[in-house]
């Protein structure tokens, strides 16, 4: 079956501009997750959603960051008046459910964003 | 709060020589372990996982993982490196709460030289 995909895969925009990244999770995982990987913080949780429940936003590094899912399907992450430090391969993953336990998080490609 | 450490951010080994990379946690409850793979311009692939059964776990590609709780590591190895192994590898600790967020180490780059 499909995999999480994510679009675009590469965006390059100018500082202080606006950029939506797009993630399409896996059909009928509840869970979706934020990820940035960046050279100089490695690789950092940013959101996730579980459900129809308030997202868990206490990884966002500024209130220019949000992120949300529609229909409990694909998601939009939003960065406002983008900065250099913004750079970085934006991760999405999705599992089955959080509950007790664990359940397997399947991430995307990553959309690798560059900010002049 | 739990933690992730991974000694070593380049690991280079021959073909068909031992891979060993390095992993040690904290965490504050027993944590769920694992280690993922990236590929060049590709998402994160799980190898394998320690959700709190068998200490010694073997995952994907001939990989396994030993959980020591005593030494809080999770270290991972390969008997014999192939030249396909050469990749990213991360290892990450959950602690199974609500969310289930991953917190990933620093990285290994793992070069393998024929």
């Amino acid at each position: 079956g499909a995999g999480v995909s994510q679009s675009p895969s590469n965006k390059v925009t100018e500082k202080g501009k606006d950029v939506e990244l797009r993630c399409d999770p896996i059909s009928g995982h509840t869970a979706l997750y934020w990820y940035r990987q960046s050279l100089g913080q490695g690789l950092e949780f940013l959101i996730y959603f579980q459900g129809n429940s308030a997202p868990d936003k206490s990884g966002l590094p500024s209130d220019r960051f949000s992120a949300e899912r529609t229909g409990g399907s694909v998601s939009t992450l939003t960065i406002q008046r983008t900065q250099q430090e913004d750079s970085a391969v934006y991760l999405c993953a999705s599992s089955l459910r959080v509950a007790a336990g664990y359940h397997e998080q399947f991430f995307g490609p990553g959309t690798r964003l560059t900010v002049l | 709060a739990q933690s992730v450490t991974q000694l070593g951010s380049h690991v280079s080994v021959s073909e068909g020589a031992l891979v060993l990379l390095r992993c040690n946690y904290s965490s504050s409850v027993p944590p769920y372990l694992f280690w993922y793979v990236q590929y060049p311009n590709q998402g994160l692939q799980l190898l394998l996982k320690y959700t709190s059964a068998a200490t010694l776990v073997k995952g994907i590609n001939g990989f396994e993982a030993e959980f020591k709780k005593s030494e809080t590591s999770f270290h991972l190895t390969k008997p014999s490196a192939h030249m396909s192994d050469a990749a990213e590898y991360f290892c990450a600790v959950s602690e199974g709460n609500a969310g289930n967020m991953l917190t990933f180490g620093g990285g290994t780059r793992l070069m393998v030289k024929p």
